[in-house]
């Protein structure tokens, strides 16, 4: 069974640019999360999309976007990046369901200069 | 405002000793918590969980225990293994609006097994 995957897994680029990041969850799974990562913060809730709409936001500004496709694939962008964007984004995908298990990708790791 | 605290940034433990891996927390609404496992350059896996009904949930080496009084859960490994050394997430959710679950995590432990 695949397991997450998230593209592109590295990239640069520069302040003032935008970006997006592709999901691809788990076959059969709903939800999709998004978590940033950077050193000593541990891992930030970003938002969730299930079936298509997002249910859930963490605190980061707007923009900071996502969306969810029919086949549960999910893309993030970040526009007008800034270098504290510098982080590794992960994705994580889920049933849905309450237990909160979530199976997470590698990450895209993004460096803004 | 850190909901989910790991105090410990880092621990060493010599192979075949127990791990002892602490998480607190400060949302009294949080019913269910989950430790993860990231090795460098993977994405963070699942490793255990417990119900805020319980007290303490096994699996294999790993023990979770729940101080609810406390706020308080730790992680034992018995016995340690060189491949346990990781950063270990300790994590925490409750039901928000609608069906909507979102977990919160601590800034992580690395844990470092000595041969």
């Amino acid at each position: 069974k695949a397991g997450v995957t998230q593209t592109p897994r590295y990239l640069i680029k520069t302040r003032g640019q935008q970006v997006t990041l592709s999901c691809s969850p788990i076959s059969g799974h709903r939800s999709v999360s998004w978590y940033q990562q950077t050193p000593g913060q541990g891992l930030q809730f970003l938002f969730e999309y299930f079936s298509e709409t997002q249910r859930n936001k963490g605190n980061f500004p707007g923009r900071f976007s996502g969306r969810q496709f029919s086949n549960s694939r999910s893309e993030m962008n970040v526009s007008t990046l800034e270098l504290g964007d510098s982080a590794l984004y992960l994705c994580a995908s889920s049933w849905g369901s309450y237990t909160g298990e979530l199976f997470f990708g590698e990450g895209s790791r993004l460096t803004v200069l | 405002d850190q909901q989910v605290k790991q105090n410990s940034p880092s621990l060493s433990v010599q192979e075949g000793r127990i791990s002892i891996l602490n998480c607190d927390y400060t949302n009294s609404m949080f019913d269910y918590f989950l430790w993860y496992k990231k090795y460098p350059a993977e994405g963070p896996t699942f490793l255990i969980s417990i119900s805020s009904i319980k007290d303490k949930n096994e699996d294999g080496r790993f023990t979770v225990f729940l101080n609810k009084s406390a706020k308080h859960l730790s992680l034992h490994i018995v016995p340690s293994q060189p491949g346990d050394s990781a950063v270990y997430f300790c994590a925490a959710s409750y039901k928000s609006s609608g069906s909507a679950r979102q977990l919160t995590f601590g800034s992580g432990t690395q844990l470092t097994v000595l041969p």
